[in-house]
């Protein structure tokens, strides 16, 4: 089944504790990216890959890191993780770069705390 | 300062009434518009993607339009039912941004008995 993974799915975590977000595809995409989603601000883009080894800053890339060592993974590292990243995550991946008509494939989401 | 703005932001339907969710954008050029259905705690699903060309597109019950001389587009929904209860999302996607999106904060639809 074509799908975009990420795990964990829920995280509770404390300040200044490292953690990762992983994400895989299964659909030989090339682009994928990362959004947070938070009430009354909708999704904003952090970081997004047009392919492998090449990243790039969205709209909110503070605090966050990304690598794109594989086609397949597209990780999202807090180094330094801080209550205003408390939010819901969303990974995705499309076939092309999203100037181009093609689908957009969101994961199920990662909710998480850092307190 | 948000540049695709919709509307209402709440809307509550019987089922198998329609309904119609606006979608106004100041992002220019754009390459593309999406609509998003984002059911809650989940991520979101794609309905439609028009090009600045296209004026409508449809998918199943639901019809997006677009009038790139006003900036506005629309996603109607046709009797609609229980399960379309949710987050619609309207986005941009602008010209010579590389790869980003402009996303509208979304209506949320109740669909009731």
């Amino acid at each position: 089944e074509a799908q975009v993974t990420q795990n964990p799915r829920y995280l509770i975590t404390v300040t200044g504790k490292k953690l990762t977000v992983t994400c895989s595809q299964n659909m030989n995409h090339e682009y994928m990216s990362w959004y947070r989603q938070d009430p009354g601000l909708g999704l904003r883009q952090i970081y997004y890959s047009m392919n492998v080894e090449v990243t790039d800053k969205g709209d909110v890339p503070e605090g966050y890191k990304v690598s794109r060592k594989e086609k397949r993974n597209f990780p999202l590292i807090l180094e330094s993780p801080s209550p205003n990243q408390t939010s819901l995550y969303f990974c995705a991946s499309s076939l092309g770069g999203l100037a181009g008509p093609y689908e957009q494939y969101f994961g199920p989401g990662t909710r998480l705390t850092v307190t | 300062k948000n540049q695709v703005e919709q509307s209402p932001q709440s809307l509550i339907i019987l089922e198998g009434k329609n309904c119609t969710l606006q979608c106004n954008y100041t992002v220019s050029p754009f390459s593309n518009l999406r609509w998003y259905k984002q059911d809650t705690g989940r991520g979101p699903v794609s309905l439609t993607i028009m090009t600045f060309s296209e004026n409508t597109k449809s998918n199943g019950r639901y019809t997006a339009t677009l009038d790139a001389d006003t900036k506005q587009s629309s996603l109607h929904i046709t009797a609609s039912q229980l399960s379309d209860s949710a987050s619609y999302i309207c986005v941009v996607s602008p010209t010579g941004t590389a790869s980003k999106l402009t996303f509208g904060t979304g209506t949320r639809l109740q669909v009731t008995l």
